[in-house]
């Protein structure tokens, strides 16, 4: 059974700072998807990556997925207020999704 | 817009009874949605695939006889939380593709609480 770790589990940041979470797996992902969800509302999609080594950039968020594929980081710069939220990585194989337990990121002002 | 739309967004409930949450494609056919749960602080965890004109699979752990899943068009599933207890208290969220090489859009999820 696939397991996703992610770090921190809790960050809480000024508006304006930088910061880095993390997504690892147990094993090798199919297809990496990471989701911002609001309080209250489901998980909206950010990004979809699944070439070991890429980079993908979502205006002041950078996705980067480790060459072996077990592990993928998403970067925020100049962080604000909007971005507060739950951030969760997830692996697809067809229409079977595994979550993993999110980082929770709140941004203050 | 929305592309996955669930009803209601929040209910209460009295210990007992049973609350009936729709979930629905809106612009397109979906013949497999999933049903997910979230504890407080807590992550996604998928309680089933509910199949159009076929029966849900559960997940280990989740009582089928507890949660109703019924798949009767394309465009619709529902669960039903039957004899509903203060633990079933969560936010159930569903989800849906066009395709298995689509996108996954999520519904806004329903608040359930049961007193």
């Amino acid at each position: 059974t696939q397991l996703l770790e992610q770090s921190p589990q809790f960050l809480s940041i000024q508006e304006g700072e930088n910061l880095t979470v993390y997504c690892n797996s147990s094993s090798v992902f199919s297809s990496l998807q990471w989701y911002r969800q609001e309080p209250g509302e489901g998980p909206v999609l950010l990004v979809t990556v699944v070439t070991g080594g890429e980079v993908k950039k979502l205006k002041r968020l950078t996705f980067q997925f480790g060459d072996a594929r077990k592990d993928s980081s998403l970067h925020i710069t100049a962080a604000q207020t909007g971005d507060t939220g739950l951030y969760l990585c997830a692996d697809s194989y067809g229409q079977n999704f595994v979550f993993g337990p999110g980082t929770r990121l709140s941004v203050l002002p | 817009g929305a592309v996955v739309s669930q009803h209601p967004s929040w209910v209460i409930c009295k210990s007992g009874t049973s609350v009936k949450i729709e979930c629905r494609s809106l612009d397109f056919q979906a013949t497999t949605m999933f049903w997910y749960r979230q504890f407080p602080k807590q992550s996604l965890m998928l309680m089933a695939t509910s199949n159009e004109g076929s029966k849900a699979t559960y997940e280990q752990g989740v009582e089928k006889d507890k949660f109703l899943i019924n798949h009767a068009s394309l465009t619709l599933s529902t669960l039903t939380v039957t004899s509903a207890h203060p633990e079933d208290s969560s936010f159930y969220i569903c989800s849906a593709s066009r395709d298995p090489d689509s996108p996954l859009h999520f519904g806004n999820g329903t608040r359930l609480t049961v007193t």
